[in-house]
């Protein structure tokens, strides 16, 4: 099945701070989705994108679909960011929505 | 409106004994996913529903694990035998159709076998 990997495992800021989380995936998608769980356990939706560019206030989020990678950027972070990022994606062939290994973002005051 | 919901929000279980949970669905979402996930790590996916049947249900790591939706709305899970290993966050979400909509996350149920 389709694989998904994750960089960087871990992350830690200082707010104010910027980053680039990104996900690799093995085969081509239907469907890319990044994810905010916070430290209650909620997935939030960050974005639903299989291809293109996106942007939602500070996050923004590219995927070259071609070159099978997505980037979720983050820019002037603050406290609240703090918590896990997922990437999931469908493959082509009707394959089931597998979730990353996350990264777990610190943002320190 | 509101999103998707989950009950109950924990479950404490002694090992052997029968579970259920329970999913209710975004109003007019036609799909339905069930995953688990583990602490440390991220979710799995378990079964998908498209309607009232079970369109993908390869994830169930066993036949202890069944799912249904007799209805095509709310879900439920069900887990005979607990186990220990059972103990994990499972997650429900729906889409407004198949694999290739956008998926909403529920809170989740949090499932501790002693």
């Amino acid at each position: 099945g389709i694989q998904v990997e994750q960089s960087p495992p871990d992350l830690i800021l200082q707010e104010g701070a910027n980053s680039t989380l990104r996900c690799n995936f093995s085969d081509s998608v239907n469907n890319l989705q990044w994810f905010h769980q916070n430290p209650w356990g909620q997935l939030i939706n960050l974005f639903y994108i299989p291809s293109g560019t996106k942007q939602n206030g500070r996050l923004s989020a590219t995927t070259v679909a071609t070159e099978r990678y997505s980037l979720l950027y983050i820019s002037s972070s603050q406290t609240t960011d703090s918590g896990v990022y997922f990437c999931a994606v469908e493959g082509d062939y009707g394959q089931n929505f597998v979730f990353g290994p996350g990264t777990r973002l610190s943002v320190l005051p | 409106g509101a999103g998707v919901s989950q009950t109950p929000s924990n479950k404490v279980t002694e090992k052997g004994k029968y579970v259920e949970l329970r999913c209710d669905p975004i109003s007019g979402h036609t799909a339905l996913y069930w995953y688990r996930q583990s602490l440390g790590q991220g979710p799995e996916f378990l079964i998908y529903f498209q309607g009232t049947g079970a369109a993908d249900d390869s994830g169930l790591p066993n036949d202890r694990f069944f799912a249904v939706r007799p209805e095509g709305s709310v879900s439920t899970l069900k887990i005979q035998r607990t186990e220990r290993g059972d103990s994990a966050v499972y997650l429900c979400a729906s889409s407004l159709d198949n694999l290739s909509y956008e998926q909403y996350f529920g809170p989740g149920t949090r499932l501790t076998v002693t």
